[in-house]
Formats: C-alpha cells, sequence, structure tokens
C-alpha cells in the first residue's frame, strides 16, 4: 500500500523558518518526481515545488522561489521542504504528492497544517 | 487567482449528468493533452479521477469522463450520486519547464 506521511508543520511567526518532511512508503521512491502542493484555507491548490528523482532538477513557483528548497534522500524514502522568511500568505495545508504520467499526481499525503502568524 | 479558470459552483439531481469546464490558455490546456482532474472531499487529499484529458485510473467509475477542445477542458459526471458531491479540481501541465503544472480554482458540485 502506498502511503505518504507528512511531518514538521505548526504555527511559526512571520520571517521565520520550518522544514517539512514526507516520508514514503509502498513504492520505489527513488524513480519517481515528487511534488510539494498546497491549499490555503477555503481555497484552491497551488504548485509549489518538485524535485527530479536524483535530486538534480528542481522547480519552484514564483511565491516561494528563493524561500522555499526542495531536497530528498532516497536511502531514508523521504521528502523534505525547507521554508524560511515565512510570510501570512504562506499558511496552508502542504501535501506531499507522487508523480504519474502525464504530469498528474496519483498519490497525495494527508498534508501538514502550516500557520504563519503573529 | 488561479491560472485555469473553472466555475465556482455546479449542482445536478441524483441519476443527472452535470459538466465543469476548465478554461486556460494554448499556453497550457491548449497547447498540451496533459490535463488531470481532482475529486476533494472535506478534510480529505485530493484524487486523481482523470489525467491525460480523458483517461481514468484504475477504480475510478465510468461514470466519470474528461474531454478538451480548445483552451477548455470538461469534466462529465454522469449518474450523479450523493458520494460525488465533493470540490472538483483540473490541472495542466504548462510548458514552462518539465515541471510546471497549474491548477484551476476549483469547483464546488452539489448533488441536489
Amino acid at each position: 500500500e502506498v502511503q505518504l506521511v507528512e511531518t514538521g508543520g505548526g504555527l511559526v511567526q512571520p520571517g521565520g523558518a520550518l522544514r517539512l518532511s514526507c516520508s514514503v512508503s509502498g513504492f520505489t521512491f527513488s524513480t519517481y518526481v515528487m511534488n510539494w502542493v498546497r491549499q490555503a484555507p477555503g481555497k484552491g491548490l497551488e504548485y509549489v515545488s518538485a524535485i527530479s528523482t536524483n535530486g538534480a532538477s528542481t522547480y519552484y513557483a514564483d511565491s516561494v522561489k528563493g524561500r522555499f528548497t526542495i531536497s530528498r534522500d532516497n536511502s531514508k524514502n523521504t521528502l523534505y521542504l525547507q521554508m524560511s522568511s515565512l510570510r501570512p500568505e504562506d499558511t496552508a495545508v502542504y501535501y506531499c504528492v507522487k508523480d504519474a504520467p502525464a504530469y498528474s499526481f496519483d498519490y497525495w499525503g494527508q498534508g501538514t497544517l502550516v500557520t504563519v502568524s503573529s | 487567482q488561479s491560472a485555469l479558470t473553472q466555475p465556482p459552483s455546479a449542482s445536478g439531481s441524483p441519476g443527472q449528468s452535470v459538466t465543469i469546464s476548465c478554461t486556460g490558455t494554448s499556453s497550457d490546456v491548449g497547447g498540451y493533452n496533459y490535463v488531470s482532474w481532482y475529486q476533494q472531499h472535506p478534510g480529505k487529499a485530493p484524487k486523481l479521477m482523470i489525467f491525460e484529458v480523458s483517461k481514468r485510473p484504475s477504480g475510478v467509475p465510468d461514470r466519470f469522463s474528461g474531454s478538451k477542445s480548445g483552451n477548455t477542458a470538461s469534466l462529465t459526471v454522469s449518474g450523479l450520486q450523493a458520494v460525488d458531491e465533493a470540490e472538483y479540481f483540473c490541472s495542466s501541465y504548462a510548458g514552462t519547464n518539465n515541471f510546471h503544472v497549474v491548477f484551476g480554482g476549483g469547483t464546488k458540485l452539489t448533488v441536489l
């Protein structure tokens, strides 16, 4: 069974930092592009970041570029998102998402809530 | 503001069909056959329902179908059931690089 479990969310002050982790099981992690997608409370989905299988290539939405860093440890089957200089508008549920054919996403974690507030 | 435009709401009675639209541009929906649709029930993670415009993952009922014409993609739910009441999001590859995906703002489907 495929499982993606995010941890690391919580309350942080504006300007602060947080690191999200996503522990994966049930598929060969090292052979899939992995992604982070977020959803602000009551809002739609926003594609945040992606990383290639070996970590050599990454993508960031303009809204987080320069502040967030995606990484992965294939030996630990874990995906990370280091977030810094956090802003109130970064408040959202962050989902760890597995890549699927044709730029779709077939497995999602349960999400972890990040709240940026003073 | 989301990159892809969806109507905020749609509704239908049990057994009826409803179609949800997703409008983009020639740089995303119109330029590639890489449109996906996701279903999200309250408090749950999204679930992939359609990929590559019209393909259904294993386990998704054939009541769900997708299509595309020009810059607009559509999701049709036939034989509406109460369990279909949820938020639906479309997405498309946007071609900037190998990863760039954009989402629609979501459509709340109500089964009357």
